[in-house]
């Protein structure tokens, strides 16, 4: 089957610790991108990446770190410089200039 | 400074009935526009989505009106079922000097569905 994993659902780090979210697509899209969300609020854009070795900070990059090796993959860090980690983190892919983006699961960081 | 908005926070609808859900943008650079649902600790999942050179699209049950010069658009369910009691995001898409082509999204809105 074809879809967007994120990897592991629920997180929990101490302060101060650095954590990568893994996210893996296997529907040939070129772009791939990391949104957050808080309650009450919408998504919010984090990181984008339209092509392989390329990505592109959103609007929120301030602490967070990602890389592009494979197509397939766009982990996401969190580092000990993000003021609020604790949230619920959303990977999305997309054709490289689709209209429609697909969401994966979604993995919840609670910082302790 | 939000460029997509949505109002309402929540509403509440009988089954049978229709749902309204609603959605103003300030950016008129926004050339495409989609709905997508939202079920709670999972992915928003894609429902339906207008061009800008459009002012109507229908889905099944979902129905999707753009008002350019107002610069609104909504989400119409008939008729609304208990199962599509979720969050109901809108998010808008444009070409940016950058290339970058992601969206931007509402707060949300929380449809509950009563039987």
């Amino acid at each position: 089957d074809g879809g967007i994993t994120q990897s592991p659902k629920y997180l929990f780090r101490k302060e101060g610790q650095n954590v990568t979210l893994s996210c893996e697509q296997n529907l040939n899209h070129d772009a791939m991108y990391w949104y957050r969300q808080d309650p009450g609020q919408g998504l919010r854009l984090i990181y984008y990446s339209q092509i392989v070795n390329d990505f592109q900070k959103g609007d929120i990059a301030e602490g967070y770190s990602v890389s592009r090796e494979k197509k397939e993959s766009f982990p996401l860090t969190v580092t000990s410089a993000q003021k609020n980690p604790t949230a619920f983190y959303l990977c999305a892919s997309s054709m490289s200039w689709g209209n429609e983006q697909f969401f994966g699961p979604g993995t919840r960081l609670t910082v302790l | 400074d939000q460029q997509v908005k949505q109002n309402s926070p929540s509403l509440s609808v009988q089954e049978g009935r229709i749902s309204i859900l609603n959605c103003d943008y300030t950016n008129s650079m926004f050339d495409y526009f989609l709905w997508y649902k939202k079920y709670p600790a999972e992915g928003p999942t894609f429902l339906i989505s207008i061009s800008s050179i459009k002012d109507k699209n229908e889905d099944g049950r979902f129905t999707v009106f753009l008002n350019k010069s107002a610069k609104h658009l909504s989400l119409h369910i008939v008729p609304s079922q208990p199962g599509d009691s979720a969050v109901y995001f809108c998010a808008a898409k444009a070409w940016e000097d950058t290339g970058r082509r992601a969206l931007t999204f509402g707060s949300g809105t929380r449809l509950q569905v009563q039987p």
